[in-house]
């Protein structure tokens, strides 16, 4: 069975401070791995997709099948970055996705 | 009209009764699915439908079901509703190619079961 661990519930950071929010999957095929983001009353909103291999709001993500994780990294906080972070992994033939419980990033002034 | 709407917002029940959930996916979507989140929780995925056939089904009773209508508009239907259904049903709309682009999300119905 497929599964998406996020181990932090809450990482809260000041403004300028490096981020990374961990991810890591288990799945026995060729795995697709998105990030998911939610700002406070937002809907649920796409952040980046590991295929896409592009940088959005200055994040990025790496797939390390060998660690089988997809960590969400930015090199440098922002405020408006405070919101809920959802790590999904979609299973090969399907459009279905599994995921994460979150990690809701604080940054801080 | 774009994005994903979803309605009601918010929604009281009682245990053992029925409610009906409505979403209406984004134009050119032909995928629908509905996930579940639970307080805390990520979302856990109930089911898909694909030109008005279930197509995909989570860890779900029987008692969850769903339509999926000619113009793409979908109901997610509970029947004999428990305390634990008490969550924030989100509608996802996608087309359904070989490239998965991910979903546009609705803004969810807030469900309580008193």
């Amino acid at each position: 069975a497929q599964r998406v661990t996020q181990p932090e519930k809450l990482l809260s950071v000041f403004k300028g401070a490096p981020v990374e929010l961990k991810c890591n999957y288990s799945y026995s095929g060729s795995p697709e791995l998105f990030w998911y983001v939610q700002y406070s009353r937002q809907r649920l909103q796409l952040l980046l997709r590991h295929i896409s291999r592009e940088s959005i709001k200055g994040f990025t993500a790496d797939l390390n099948k060998g660690e089988t994780s997809f960590h969400l990294k930015k090199p440098f906080a922002q405020e408006e970055d405070s919101a809920m972070y959802y790590c999904a992994l979609r299973s090969s033939g399907y459009s279905t996705l599994t995921f994460g419980k979150g990690t809701m990033l604080l940054v801080s002034p | 009209e774009t994005g994903v709407t979803q309605s009601p917002t918010h929604l009281i029940k009682t245990r053992g009764q029925q409610v009906t959930l409505r979403c209406s996916s984004q134009s050119g979507h032909n995928t629908v699915s509905w996930y579940q989140q639970a307080l805390g929780q990520g979302p856990q995925f109930i089911f898909q439908y694909y030109r008005e056939e279930e197509n995909g089904r989570g860890n779900f009773p029987p008692r969850f079901s769903g339509l999926q209508f000619p113009n793409y508009s979908s109901e997610l239907n509970v029947n004999a509703l428990e305390l634990d259904d008490s969550a924030l049903y989100l509608c996802a709309s996608s087309l359904a190619d070989s490239s998965f682009y991910g979903y546009t999300f609705g803004s969810g119905t807030r469900l309580t079961v008193v």
